[in-house]
């Protein structure tokens, strides 16, 4: 089992659309989760962060959290061709004895007009 | 802040030859990770450091590969010999308060190994 997993895609949806990212992780006990945005041939950037179990909304943004379920997720509300990028969830977690940062294989989404 | 710096952007070697990439992190940040992204095994953390002390290299492939970071405004990762399947694109990051932290990642350099 992958420490964090997310479907490939690649996930298409019209614009104007929600669309929804999901990511399931392996450690029970991982306390940080990040959605990482990346345009191609470009740097991963920071979409959003959350830490608590719940939702978190940041303009059109959601990320929400089950950490009972091991489940995090971002909407995208009125998605828009801009939006049109590989999003990686990563988890912070204790992995081959140190805590870091562990990035999923990353969701390619692409909103078609 | 101009964010995080790397270079070079594009690198083209041969097979044998020995590569130096280079980072600079966003001043004030104390820790600093290097990735190397492909497509077959994604993002992939090789080694960081907090306060220019190496804390995890679990994540460097093998001996060919070393990182140092001879001050805070600087790191170098070093591939001596190079070969054909380090071809990826590395990527720098740094953090201001932990390896939990949020990571801002510079443009990345992209290596090429003839």
């Amino acid at each position: 089992q992958k420490e964090v997993e997310q479907n490939s895609g690649p996930l298409s949806v019209p614009e104007g659309a929600i669309a929804s990212l999901n990511c399931t992780y392996s450690d029970r006990v991982s306390q940080s989760f990040f959605w990482y945005r990346q345009y191609s041939g470009k740097s991963p950037e920071l979409i959003m962060s959350i830490y608590s179990n719940g939702d978190k909304e940041d303009g059109r943004f959601t990320a929400q959290l089950n950490k009972a379920s091991q489940y995090v997720s971002l909407l995208i509300r009125d998605s828009q061709p801009s939006d049109s990028a590989t999003y990686l969830c990563a988890v912070f977690m204790f992995s081959g004895g140190y805590n870091k940062l562990i990035f999923g294989a990353g969701t390619r989404l692409a909103v078609h007009p | 802040d101009a964010g995080v710096i790397q270079s070079p952007r594009h690198e083209v070697t041969e097979m044998g030859q020995e590569v130096t990439l280079r980072c600079k992190p966003i001043s004030g940040h104390d820790y600093l990770f290097w990735y190397r992204q492909t497509m077959m095994r994604g993002l992939e953390l090789l080694i960081y450091f907090n306060n220019n002390v190496p804390i995890d290299d679990s994540g460097m492939p093998e001996d060919r590969f070393s990182a140092k970071m001879p001050n805070a405004s600087f790191s170098t990762l070093k591939i001596q010999p190079s070969e054909p399947r380090d071809s990826a694109v590395y990527f720098c990051a740094s953090s201001q308060q932990g390896a939990g932290d949020i990571q801002y990642f510079g443009a990345g350099t992209r290596l090429s190994v003839l």
